[in-house]
């Protein structure tokens, strides 16, 4: 049982170099999300999707873009990276609307 | 400007006894709200929830309670155990899927 799947788990990245984060679900939810956790703010949602086909911006989106062309990825893309975005990115799926969600293990990202 | 607020960063309770987390949100508008747990270099994983037309949900050791007019809602774990220790994220979730998480409680339980 894979449930989600982040890659890659870590990644150092120079300044200004784009960046796809990769996230697959295998459970066929119908909504995705993408949060950054950084030391004293928690989880922060970046970006989300409620079906295949539709995103929206969450908290923090700036810097970042998604897509969503089928139900089971969700890749999140860093078009010139920054120092600012170093951080752990988690990915997460859940069945629908008022459910809970099922998180990845993390991607950690440097930008140097 | 954060809708979802955890504002002890830390906690630290005795084996045996309770530990109470607390969390409160500005926005009305949420209508599920959910504790995850998180240990170190893993993703969070889901405890337990509860609707806005509840005020109370329990599973076991946990318990979490919801005050709608205060905009609160809060964890209760007894007994505690030494395996309860981690990060423990409050988050709320509007119709939409969209889904805010506090800062997050270390708690420790000590032997």
């Amino acid at each position: 049982i894979a449930g989600i799947t982040q890659a890659p788990t870590s990644q150092i990245l120079a300044a200004g170099r784009r960046m796809t984060l990769r996230c697959t679900q295998d459970m066929r939810h119908n909504a995705m999300y993408w949060y950054r956790q950084d030391l004293g703010l928690g989880l922060r949602l970046i970006h989300y999707s409620n079906t295949a086909g539709t995103t929206g911006k969450g908290e923090v989106p700036d810097g970042y873009s998604v897509s969503r062309a089928n139900t089971d990825d969700f890749p999140l893309t860093l078009a010139s990276a920054v120092p600012s975005q170093t951080s752990v990115y988690f990915c997460a799926s859940s069945h629908g609307v008022n459910t809970e969600a099922f998180f990845g293990q993390g991607t950690r990202l440097t930008v140097v | 400007d954060q809708q979802v607020k955890q504002n002890s960063p830390s906690l630290s309770v005795q084996e045996g006894r309770i530990s109470i987390l607390n969390c409160d949100y500005t926005n009305s508008m949420f209508d599920y709200f959910l504790w995850y747990k998180k240990y170190p270099a893993e993703g969070p994983t889901f405890l337990i929830s509860i609707s806005s037309i509840k005020d109370k949900n329990e599973d076991g050791r946990f318990t979490v309670f919801l005050n709608k007019s205060a905009k609160h809602l809060s964890l209760h774990i007894v007994p505690s155990q030494p395996g309860d220790s981690a990060v423990y994220f409050c988050a709320a979730s509007l119709h939409n899927n969209d889904m805010r998480f506090g800062a997050g409680t270390r708690l420790t339980v000590k032997p």
